[in-house]
């Protein structure tokens, strides 16, 4: 595709309720991240996928968050049990080769939770 | 862990008048990524710098890398009402070579 694609745009979710983030790279890109990006703060990373494997989630902030790739293209970001605190826009990001954080990352226009 | 600082957190200027950003790390950079994000935007990245003392210009703007490779700027001249946004710097460094934003600066333009 021409670029990064996630949807949905805009999610609303019930305390402690489950929620699916989808994240579409921009085809043949190798590498894929996920990042957390609160009010007025910089993005902040989650994981990493190179192809299928994830091979860094030390962002992750709790046993709830849960991502996975298994075709090596989409990507899901899973929240488990949602508090008011992930409340936040959700950022998929894709970059060509494997060089992980080295390289030039184009970003989707993100995924607006909001968490009653 | 590794953190980078950015200076200032917010910036409003005149239209016409120059604006520059900060980007300070405690340890030194193997690189650094600057990113713009348009208000309701995603992050879009516009420049990498990888050698001490690099400075790269884009038009208007000129990124400048510090000799010891621990500082980033990014200088805008004369500044127009489509520079407004946030700046982010994106810097690299340590062992694991996790790339780590700063907080960004934003920057608002009176037309």
């Amino acid at each position: 595709g021409a670029g990064v694609s996630q949807s949905p745009r805009y999610k609303v979710a019930k305390r402690g309720q489950d929620v699916a983030l989808r994240c579409d790279p921009i085809s043949g890109h190798v590498s894929l991240f996920w990042y957390q990006q609160a009010l007025g703060q910089g993005p902040e990373f989650l994981t990493y996928f190179q192809n299928e494997a994830q091979l860094d989630k030390s962002g992750l902030p709790s046993d709830r968050f849960f991502a996975e790739r298994p075709e090596g293209s989409v990507s899901t970001l899973k929240i488990q049990r949602t508090q008011q605190e992930d409340s936040a826009v959700y950022l998929c990001a894709s970059s060509l080769g494997g060089g992980g954080h080295q390289e030039t990352q184009y970003f989707g226009p993100g995924t607006r939770l909001l968490v009653l | 862990g590794q953190q980078v600082m950015q200076i200032p957190q917010y910036q409003h200027v005149q239209e016409g008048e120059d604006f520059t950003t900060y980007c300070n790390s405690s340890t030194t950079l193997s690189n650094i990524q600057w990113y713009k994000q348009r208000p309701g935007g995603h992050p879009v990245f516009l420049i990498q710098l990888v050698k001490s003392g690099e400075v790269k210009k884009q038009k208007r703007l000129t990124f400048q890398f510090g000799e010891a490779k621990k500082n980033s700027s990014l200088h805008i001249t004369a500044t127009q009402t489509t520079d407004v946004g946030t700046y982010f710097c994106r810097g690299s460094g340590g062992s694991n070579y996790k790339l780590t934003f700063g907080k960004g600066t934003l920057l608002t333009v009176n037309p």
